[in-house]
């Protein structure tokens, strides 16, 4: 059962333009959420977070929005740069004990120069 | 500050042999990660230790994985017979805890059982 859902498994942009990464998920107790960027061979490093008590959360190029009523959050990246061209994972938490991330499958952006 | 180390980068094995991975977080956090992930996969928790207590161990294989964290810091962990389905990318984590403290990842080791 997949609790975070990235259902496209990659995008492709043109430079310059907007890319916008969408993730689902079903879990109600979660209550904050996590965008991950991975580069081939490296691990997953941090890229911006946000909490349930907001719905939006902006940081440079990169703005995270969340939709509780939808269980739907999405990564918007403007300006796109090739060096954005990565796989981004979404991963979800909750308040709590022995709390711990859970992450979708990845999306795989490409952006084109 | 140095990143969370892990060692080795990659290893082949053949079936049923055993192989250990090592790592070694950022000083000072708390909480350590092991994930698996399969190609075409978001990385699966294995164990999370906080300081040398394991908190989840759910989804760990007991009958093959083994995970310790002595004295708090570093960790391994260990599968034992390894099988092909094992074949994956091993990703060790460490944060200061608490929900809204990210997790630093590192490089991760890729394990090949042929």
């Amino acid at each position: 059962d997949q609790q975070v859902k990235q259902n496209s498994p990659s995008l492709s942009v043109q430079e310059g333009r907007i890319s916008i990464l969408n993730c689902d998920y079903t879990n109600s107790m979660f209550d904050y959420f996590l965008w991950y960027k991975k580069y081939p061979a490296e691990g997953p490093t941090f890229l911006i977070s946000i909490s349930s008590i907001k719905d939006k959360n902006e940081d440079g190029r990169f703005t995270v929005f969340l939709n509780k009523s939808a269980k739907h959050l999405s990564l918007h990246i403007v300006p796109s740069q090739p060096g954005d061209s990565a796989v981004y994972f979404c991963a979800a938490t909750y308040t709590g004990a022995n709390s711990k991330l859970t992450f979708g499958k990845g999306i795989t952006l490409s952006v084109r120069p | 500050e140095a990143g969370v180390a892990q060692s080795p980068r990659y290893k082949i094995i053949e079936k049923r042999q055993s192989v250990a991975f090592w790592c070694n977080p950022i000083s000072g956090h708390a909480t350590l990660y092991w994930y698996q992930q399969i190609l075409g996969q978001g990385p699966k928790l294995l164990i999370q230790f906080q300081n040398n207590g394991v908190v989840d161990d759910s989804q760990l294989p007991k009958d093959r994985f083994s995970a310790e964290r002595l004295k708090g810091v570093d960790s391994t962990l260990k599968i034992q017979p390894a099988k092909l389905e094992d074949s994956a990318v091993y990703l060790c984590a460490s944060s200061l805890g608490g929900v809204s403290t990210e997790a630093f990842f590192g490089q991760g080791t890729r394990l090949t059982v042929v």
